[in-house]
């Protein structure tokens, strides 16, 4: 399995609160992603970076912010979290070459009171 | 971008084989056609892509048509591990990166 860890695994705040999920990577990938995922809506895309202080936002940006100073880290910054942000976060990652492979986390599990 | 339609759910007995189709009507020329596979409480894995005719690999083949406004995805011989949720992505091969659309994917539920 590609080197990808995720913290925390699980996490429990109230709302308005602000909350970081890390991602890291030991494979030296250029791309790394955030999704969400929630029940009857699959696998949506929040921010990605292609590489070092590069990204761009995805299908359901808003209320979310990332920042990326190393290759190995993406962080997930929720500014204040509100119960709509009650999801599984999964980060996954890609070399970016000729195919659409990419590497997933095991996922953060995060709940929002 | 190129948007799917796969199928909710399917259910098979072990040792069929399974074929999941899904339909992509606006692939874009350069799009390519990607699975991947989702177990409960993990992260999706990748199975294989293709941009026309057939690719194989040791987990599954996967049939396009000339047209490519379809993929079928197929797995031989399913076992009770196969059960599993089945995604359909189509996007444009080293372009955005961060367009991916994963959709809702196929819920194979396999049985003994």
């Amino acid at each position: 399995d590609a080197g990808i860890t995720q913290s925390p695994r699980h996490k429990v705040t109230e709302t308005g609160t602000p909350v970081t999920l890390r991602c890291h990577q030991t494979e030296n990938h250029r791309y790394m992603y955030w999704y969400r995922q929630d029940p009857g809506h699959g696998l949506r895309l929040i921010h990605y970076s292609y590489g070092v202080k590069d990204t761009d936002k995805g299908e359901v940006s808003d209320g979310y912010s990332v920042s990326r100073s190393k290759t190995e880290d993406f962080l997930l910054t929720l500014e204040s979290a509100t119960s709509s942000q009650t999801s599984v976060y999964f980060c996954a990652i890609s070399d970016g070459g000729a195919s659409y492979e990419q590497y997933f986390g095991p996922g953060t599990r995060l709940t929002v009171t | 971008l190129a948007k799917t339609t796969q199928p909710i759910s399917m259910d098979s007995y072990e040792g069929q084989e399974v074929n999941i189709t899904c339909s992509h009507n606006n692939i874009a020329t350069n799009d390519y056609i990607t699975w991947y596979q989702q177990f409960p409480s993990q992260g999706p894995r990748f199975i294989i892509q293709g941009y026309k005719t057939k690719v194989t690999n040791e987990v599954a083949s996967l049939f396009i048509p000339a047209d490519r406004k379809s993929s079928t995805l197929s797995l031989p011989r399913v076992s009770l591990s196969d059960t599993a949720v089945y995604y359909c992505l189509v996007g444009e091969d080293g372009g955005s990166q961060g367009n991916l659309i994963f959709g809702k994917g196929t819920k194979l539920s396999v049985k003994p």
